[in-house]
């Protein structure tokens, strides 16, 4: 069975400091990976997601995303957060197999001014 | 613009009260899903529907139904709420089943109070 850990439930960052959202899954066979951010009072959205190919994934807002398979992880990374990046993000990992999507527990980032 | 809609976004009711909540997608997508999230817990499937009238369980379905009898509409019914269904529920589709590389997209969200 499929798992997702975020090891950090909270990150405070000051703004303009560069930010790692750590994520580690487990599963027996090949799968997908994605990256979600939940704004304040607001629905998910798509961060960025890996297939196959290049490890390192790039998203949106300047987020990006490195698939390590050896260690099983799949870090978010920005250089420089921003106040508006404010916001909960969920890492998620899917057995390619079906059509089930884990979530993880979220990731809360505080940027701090 | 593409969407997914939810209504009502809050709700407080009580226990017992039956309740529906509506969801709506316009991107004809085949997929769609309830989710709840809860503290500390992150994001449970609670039921999907990879096409009309093909529904099934996901990993908390205790307490709630579901139905799908058009492609856009999937709604989640809760027959007799109880306290521990107090939570934030959010719908999601994306365009096929059998394809979990396409993006889900996700409702606003609908925050419901069980008293």
């Amino acid at each position: 069975a499929q798992s997702v850990t975020q090891l950090d439930s909270q990150v405070p960052v000051f703004e303009e400091a560069p930010v790692e959202l750590r994520c580690n899954y487990s599963s027996s066979v090949s799968v997908y990976l994605f990256w979600y951010v939940q704004y304040p009072n607001q629905g998910l959205q798509l961060l960025l997601k890996y297939l196959s190919g290049s490890t390192l994934v790039k998203g949106i807002n300047g987020f990006e995303a490195e698939f390590n398979k050896s260690q099983t992880s799949f870090h978010l990374r920005k250089p420089s957060v921003h106040i508006s990046d404010t916001a909960e993000y969920f890492c998620a990992v899917s057995d390619r197999r079906d059509d089930k999507i884990i979530f993880g527990k979220g990731t809360r980032l505080h940027i701090l001014p | 613009e593409a969407q997914v809609t939810q209504n009502p976004r809050y709700l407080i009711t009580v226990t017992g009260k039956k309740l529906t909540v509506t969801c709506s997608q316009n991107m004809n997508h085949e997929y769609m899903s309830w989710y709840r999230q809860d503290p500390g817990l992150g994001l449970r499937q609670i039921y999907y529907s990879m096409n009309v009238e093909v529904t099934d369980k996901g990993d908390v379905p205790e307490g709630y139904k579901v139905s799908r009898k058009e492609k856009r509409n999937f709604p989640l019914i809760l027959e007799s709420p109880s306290p521990n269904q107090t939570s934030l529920y959010f719908c999601a589709s994306r365009s096929s089943s059998g394809r979990l590389a396409d993006t889900q997209y996700f409702g606003p969200g609908t925050r419901l109070t069980v008293l």
